[in-house]
């Protein structure tokens, strides 16, 4: 079954902390994977994709197809971080799943 | 400036009347769906649209209906709504083709059915 497994509802860490957000996923087929971000009183709005391979806001996130994980990182978390965090799978281009979400607070 | 917008915003409703959730894209995409945000389950799609008179069932269809007769608006129309349906739900468009499938949300629509 595809599935996307967000294993922790809700991280908090100090300022300034390394910050690690979980997904796993599971799919037979060539996944593409995001994270999506949601601010306070904001829209969902695409954070990064596995395909571009790019660091966005500080954010990096590895496709590991062995361990079918696409966890988020941070070196040094700041306070404009705290939201909520969906990590999504695309099949085949118009299916798309969502995690259940993770809400990352950052702590003065 | 490019964006989804849902209407309306807030709804309360009851059980049994008939009620239809405006979704527009001014972006030209080809790409639209519908999600339903519920807590401790995320975002979970009810339907998608890849073009014009083109839909699909997600992972949570029953109870809903769409249709895509035009490009930039895809109506979500429950036909007779229950409690369970009380969500928030979000409508999203992306292009489709290339290496982009980014989706752009709207700003959601709380639904209550009493």
């Amino acid at each position: 079954a595809q599935r996307v497994t967000q294993p922790e509802k809700l991280l908090s860490v100090f300022k300034g902390a390394p910050v690690e957000l979980k997904c796993n996923y599971s799919y037979s087929g060539s996944p593409e994977l995001f994270w999506y971000v949601q601010y306070s009183r904001q829209r969902l709005q695409l954070l990064l994709r596995h395909i571009s391979r790019e660091s966005i806001k500080g954010f990096t996130a590895d496709l590991n197809k062995g361990e079918t994980s696409f966890h988020l990182k941070k070196p040094f978390a700041q306070e404009e971080d705290s939201a909520m965090y969906y990590c999504a799978l695309n099949t085949g281009g118009f299916k798309t799943i969502f995690g259940a979400g993770t809400r990352l607070f950052v702590k003065a | 400036e490019a964006q989804v917008t849902q209407n309306p915003r807030y709804l309360i409703t009851v059980t049994g009347k008939k009620l239809t959730v405006t979704c527009s894209q001014n972006m030209n995409h080809e790409y639209m769906s519908w999600y339903r945000q519920d807590p401790g389950l995320g975002l979970r799609q009810i339907y998608y649209s890849m073009n014009v008179e083109v839909t699909d069932k997600g992972d949570v269809p029953e109870g809903y209906k769409v249709s895509r007769k035009e490009k930039r608006n895809f109506p979500l129309i429950l036909e007779s709504p229950s409690p369970n349906q009380t969500s928030l739900y979000f409508c999203a468009s992306s292009r489709t083709g290339g290496d982009s499938y980014e989706q752009y949300f709207g700003p959601g629509t709380r639904l209550t059915v009493t």
